[in-house]
């Protein structure tokens, strides 16, 4: 398996700009959930599914921000519109039976 | 909701020395321990994990504990090398099955060679 996809790797964009993440969970993981991580902050639980539906999503910081999951691959988070405070790694991660979560590589955005 | 602390947040030491980082959480049915750790520029990996119902595993040069009672869990890192060098950061787990975790601000470990 190839672990937990994301793209982009780097995204680079102006204030205001609607920016979308994707990501591919490892196949079977029946959870899915996006993270920020910046200096400040640390690593925020942003949102989390479980079988395509949204469990939590307590940790989503406003309106601007919106994440779905379609089908059991794909899941997307995004900002519209952007703001340079949302400068962060996004990183996407999911989770099977195992207990473990898997990390994916991560989304570095940079928000102008 | 639960919550997790992590001490200390910065840790430096000599190679080969023993490094240990602490966690305490808040919700007694926390009963999955994970520990990540994160290399510059990297993603969270897990290295070790424990369970409520173990007080101790270890894996080579790394272990962990866990006290229930006093709420609390340890990573202990023996024999440290410049390859540990990292950002560790402890989780709880409220339930197993749901895998929400709640993660510590994360202590960030230097070995000097």
């Amino acid at each position: 398996d190839a672990g937990v996809i994301q793209s982009p790797r780097h995204e680079v964009t102006e204030m205001g700009q609607e920016v979308t993440l994707r990501c591919k969970p490892i196949s079977g993981h029946d959870y899915l959930f996006w993270y920020r991580q910046t200096m400040m902050r640390g690593l925020e639980l942003l949102i989390y599914f479980n079988n395509n539906v949204p469990i939590d999503d307590s940790g989503m910081p406003e309106d601007r921000f919106s994440a779905k999951m379609p089908n059991a691959s794909f899941s997307t988070l995004k900002i519209q519109p952007s703001e340079p405070r949302d400068s962060a790694v996004y990183f996407c991660a999911s989770l099977g039976t195992e207990e473990t979560q898997y990390f994916g590589p991560g989304t570095r955005l940079l928000v102008l | 909701g639960e919550n997790v602390e992590q001490h200390p947040s910065t840790l430096s030491v000599q190679e080969g020395d023993s490094a240990v980082i602490k966690c305490t959480y808040s919700d007694s049915a926390s009963n999955y321990f994970p520990w990540y750790k994160q290399e510059l520029g990297k993603r969270p990996q897990l290295i070790i994990d424990i369970r409520s119902n173990v007080g101790e595993k270890k894996d080579q040069r790394i272990a962990v504990t866990l006290n229930k009672t006093a709420k609390h869990f340890s990573l202990h890192i023996t024999e440290t090398q410049p390859e540990d060098s990292a950002v560790y950061f402890c989780a709880a787990s409220i339930d197993t099955n749901a895998g929400k975790s709640t993660f510590g601000d994360g202590t960030t470990l230097t070995v000097k060679p």
